[in-house]
């Protein structure tokens, strides 16, 4: 079955701690994404990642970091720098960046 | 930047009914995406149109590149179809989607 996983699905954590978000895909996609999503709000680009060993920041990616050492993985770290962590994460994958993107079934990261 | 208009916000309608999401834009664009979320959370890719018009079973996405517009029609709505609709169109120099707040949509039975 091919698609994308996202673990866990629900994640709480103190503040002042760091937590990684894991993202696989076995689409054999070039392309990744790490997007944050707010009550009433749109999707907003963390950080993108076109081809291994690279990535970008996107239009939020402060207090984020990530990592690209594998095709099929991208997984997510927030850090304790990161003010407002408390949000739903969605990972997604296309071929390229001009193609469709297939989304994870997302992780819910709750900080108090 | 791209800002990126849904109307309606919220939309209730009867099974059976004929649904029009509609979609504004600010800046020139490559291509438009359009996405469904369920309760979930898990999102669902629907279209990706740059020009015209294409139909999915009861879904029809309809793109006016001159008028930064677009259209999402579903008809014979049913209650399955209840989720959120979610337009995403790409800048064409930034190649990044920039994404509509969404219209919430509730079909009853």
């Amino acid at each position: 079955d091919g698609g994308i996983t996202q673990s866990p699905k629900y994640l709480f954590r103190k503040e002042g701690q760091n937590v990684t978000l894991s993202c696989e895909q076995n689409l054999n996609h070039d392309a990744m994404y790490w997007y944050r999503q707010d009550p009433g709000q749109g999707l907003r680009l963390i950080y993108y990642s076109q081809i291994v060993n690279d990535f970008q920041k996107g239009d939020i990616a402060e207090g984020y970091s990530v990592s690209r050492e594998k095709k099929e993985s991208f997984p997510l770290t927030v850090t304790s720098a990161q003010k407002n962590p408390t949000a739903f994460y969605l990972c997604a994958s296309s071929i390229s960046q001009d193609y469709e993107q297939y989304f994870g079934p997302g992780t819910r990261l709750t900080v108090t | 930047k791209n800002e990126v208009e849904q109307s309606p916000q919220n939309l209730t309608a009867q099974e059976g009914e004929f649904i029009t999401i509609n979609c504004s834009y600010s800046v020139g664009i490559s291509a438009l995406h359009w996405l469904q979320q369920h309760p979930g959370g898990g999102i669902v890719s629907l279209f990706m149109l740059s020009s015209g018009k294409k139909k999915h079973g009861r879904l029809i996405a309809t793109i006016n590149i001159q008028e930064k517009h677009s259209s999402l029609h579903i008809t014979a709505s049913h209650p399955r179809d209840s989720a959120v609709y979610i337009c995403a169109p790409r800048s064409g120099s930034a190649r990044q989607l920039t994404f509509g707040s969404g219209t919430q949509l509730t079909v009853l039975p």
